[in-house]
């Protein structure tokens, strides 16, 4: 069935170092595909889409990029900050016309000072 | 513009007892769907409702059902309570059907505990 994959956490940096977080997809279909963040005792802030193979989203610094190819959408940024200590959640959206989203099981980022 | 709201924050209840939690979306958002998060399972999903109908659902017993308002409003309500059933209940609202990769937009959820 369809479904996403992260690589495990904690994942704990320096700050200024670089992140990738890895997630891979199973779908059929051409999906959308979202990163989120949660703070917390918060919910879900988008942080970044795409919709088709070989879009980049990109917000606050970070990036992904969607892999066809490779099914991936991996997350990126160049220099990470205490701020960013959350937890990150891949997901995907096989259709346009639904709020059903099918998500990763979470990464948490912990950046120290 | 507002976010979308979800009450009341924090739940306790027992065993064998019902709730109901409610969710207001973002000023004309007509998709609401709902989501349990807990350590062991994640984020599933458990329905969305459009204009007043379910429009999808995820796979939850019965005792998990939802409604949704003339006005967009949702609730949704959770029967004969389980410890299993303690989660973070999260609500997002969209405009789905606006056209691909259209976002959804979180509350800050509802922490259900079952005693």
């Amino acid at each position: 069935g369809d479904s996403v994959t992260q690589m495990e956490g904690p994942v704990t940096l320096s700050e200024e170092a670089f992140l990738t977080i890895n997630c891979t997809y199973t779908a059929t279909g051409y999906p959308s595909l979202f990163w989120y963040v949660q703070y917390p005792g918060e919910g879900l802030q988008l942080l970044l889409k795409a919709t088709k193979a070989d879009d980049k989203g990109s917000n606050k610094g970070f990036e992904a990029t969607y892999r066809k190819e490779t099914t991936s959408f991996h997350l990126e940024k160049g220099s990470v900050q205490v701020s960013d200590s959350a937890v990150y959640f891949c997901a995907l959206q096989l259709s346009s016309n639904t709020g059903k989203l099918i998500f990763g099981q979470g990464t948490t980022l912990q950046v120290k000072p | 513009k507002a976010g979308v709201t979800q009450t009341p924050r924090y739940l306790i209840k027992t065993r064998g007892q019902q709730v109901t939690l409610s969710c207001s979306p973002i000023s004309g958002h007509r998709s609401v769907s709902w989501y349990q998060q807990t350590p062991g399972q994640g984020l599933q999903f458990l329905f969305e409702y459009f204009s007043e109908t379910q429009r999808n659902k995820g796979n939850f017993p019965g005792r998990f059902s939802g409604r949704q308002f003339s006005n967009s409003r949702s609730e949704m309500n959770v029967s004969t309570l389980e410890l299993g059933d303690s989660a973070l209940y999260l609500c997002a609202s969209s405009l789905a059907g606006t056209g691909k990769g259209s976002p959804l937009h979180f509350g800050n959820g509802t922490r259900l505990t079952v005693t």
